[in-house]
């Protein structure tokens, strides 16, 4: 089974709109840390945001937010105010609480565009 | 404060061939992890070190990949007679444990085509 499942393959947003990212993850651990990067055309990873599990509050850096369902083991990005360089792929990723490693799990993507 | 920076950006090779990509971390990370990502695809875990010591390794690291990070700093990754299925973008990360966060931190990744 897939540890992260982004099921949007791609999404379409005017300029100034909000849009929805959607992410589950699937875990049996108790302690887990959620991320989600966006990976621009020119292929760098960037980081936008972080939830952990036990953080009872939704997570929020600037125009990104995560609407963190622990229950549902959802973990949405929402993008306020989309703007035109918003335009890339987003990963959701997971890294769970395990004593040894810390690789992060990505799921397959997510591409958003961006119109004026 | 520069970010992950990898070398080179691009690397094209014929099949059979040794290539070899460097990473350098974040100034002061002591955690630093290779990932690979195919087109289409999330990136997938490779290996990590803590300062030079490699602490974990996926089954995707075949045998013909060897990764080094001397002194705890700059790290490479090795890929001896390519094939065909390697060409991929190779990703570094790095990261400061003990955050509690963690967070990786990613450089813009090298892409390599075998012929």
């Amino acid at each position: 089974a897939q540890k992260i499942t982004q099921t949007q393959p791609g999404m379409f947003v005017q300029e100034k709109e909000a849009v929805t990212l959607d992410c589950t993850y699937d875990t049996s651990d108790q302690s887990y840390g959620l991320f989600w990067y966006k990976q621009p055309s020119s292929g760098e990873m960037i980081f936008l945001i972080y939830q952990g599990s036990y953080d009872e509050q939704n997570a929020t850096e600037g125009r990104y937010s995560l609407n963190f369902q622990k229950a549902r083991k959802s973990a949405n990005l929402v993008i306020s105010a989309s703007q035109l360089g918003d335009s890339a792929m987003y990963f959701c990723a997971m890294r769970e609480g395990r004593a040894t490693g810390t690789a992060l799990i990505f799921g397959k993507g997510t591409t958003l565009s961006v119109s004026s | 404060d520069t970010g992950v920076s990898q070398d080179p950006r691009h690397k094209i090779t014929k099949r059979g061939q040794n290539v070899t990509f460097r990473c350098d971390p974040i100034s002061e990370h002591n955690r630093l992890y290779w990932y690979r990502q195919t087109l289409g695809q999330g990136p997938e875990f490779l290996t990590y070190f803590q300062n030079e010591a490699q602490l974990e390794k996926s089954r995707l690291l075949s045998d013909r990949f060897s990764a080094e990070r001397p002194k705890g700093s700059f790290s490479t990754l090795e890929i001896q007679r390519t094939e065909q299925g390697d060409s991929a973008m190779y990703l570094c990360a790095s990261s400061y444990v003990p955050s509690g966060k963690n967070i990786q931190y990613f450089g813009a990744g090298t892409r390599l085509s075998v012929l």
